[in-house]
């Protein structure tokens, strides 16, 4: 089954930027959509298509997708970006059909 | 406005059966996939299945396959999941999503809360 990768945890300053990569073979040919969760609520959609922020959605979260690495950016980071963060991917000829990376929790120093 | 209302936490004990409920709103429920998404306590997302109401066809994880079953009743606009025999590991928060082109998950209940202890 396709796996996705990604770091345990990110630490980024305030102000600064924070990119979390998420790896899986060939991942470029595939749309790629990132979560945000924050404790105790439920998975928000941040970046969708590899690269499309969701009305509402701050312009401080960007996205790209190419090769085997698919990276989540958030530039200028606010104590409130402080959370748990999930890329993930549909491959209707794969099974299972969706899946979800392994999660990075980004904590803000 | 699209929203997705689970129903409430539960407490069962080992063996006990159990369905919990999504149900949808503001926009057309037979025309759209939902799906279920397990959270272990501190751990990541596992999508379990989806299903789709406007004629049932459900695809399961093979993770999950033969452990759960995913329903709909599309009278009422809810979605289903269901165990006939619940184990101590199914302590999690469940999560309905749908997921719209490309495999989106745009819109997600707030999660059910199942604790499994004897």
């Amino acid at each position: 089954s396709y796996v996705l990768t990604q770091p345990p945890s990110v630490s980024v300053a305030p102000g600064k930027t924070a990119r979390i990569t998420c790896g899986g073979n060939n991942i470029g040919s595939k749309s790629v959509h990132w979560y945000q969760q924050k404790p105790g609520q439920a998975p928000v959609l941040v970046i969708y298509y590899d690269s499309d922020r969701p009305s509402g959605i701050p312009e401080r979260f960007s996205g790209s997708n190419s090769g085997n690495t698919a990276t989540l950016t958030i530039s200028r980071v606010e104590a409130g970006d402080e959370a748990d963060y999930y890329c993930q991917v549909w491959d209707s000829s794969s099974d299972p059909l969706y899946v979800f990376g392994t999660g990075t929790k980004v904590t803000v120093l | 406005e699209v929203q997705l209302v689970q129903s409430g936490a539960e407490v069962k004990k080992p063996g006990e059966s159990l369905k919990i409920s999504c149900k949808g709103s503001g926009y057309s429920f037979t025309s759209y996939w939902i799906g279920w998404v397990r959270q272990m306590p501190g751990k990541g997302l596992e999508w379990m299945g989806i299903i789709y109401p406007g004629d049932s066809d459900t695809r399961y994880s093979p993770s999950f396959q033969g452990q759960v079953t995913i329903s709909a009743d599309k009278s009422i606009s809810t979605a289903y999941l269901q165990w006939s025999s619940l184990k101590a590991s199914d302590t999690a928060m469940y999560y309905c999503a749908r997921p719209g082109n490309q495999g989106v998950f745009d819109y997600w209940g707030q999660g059910t809360l199942v604790t499994v202890s004897s």
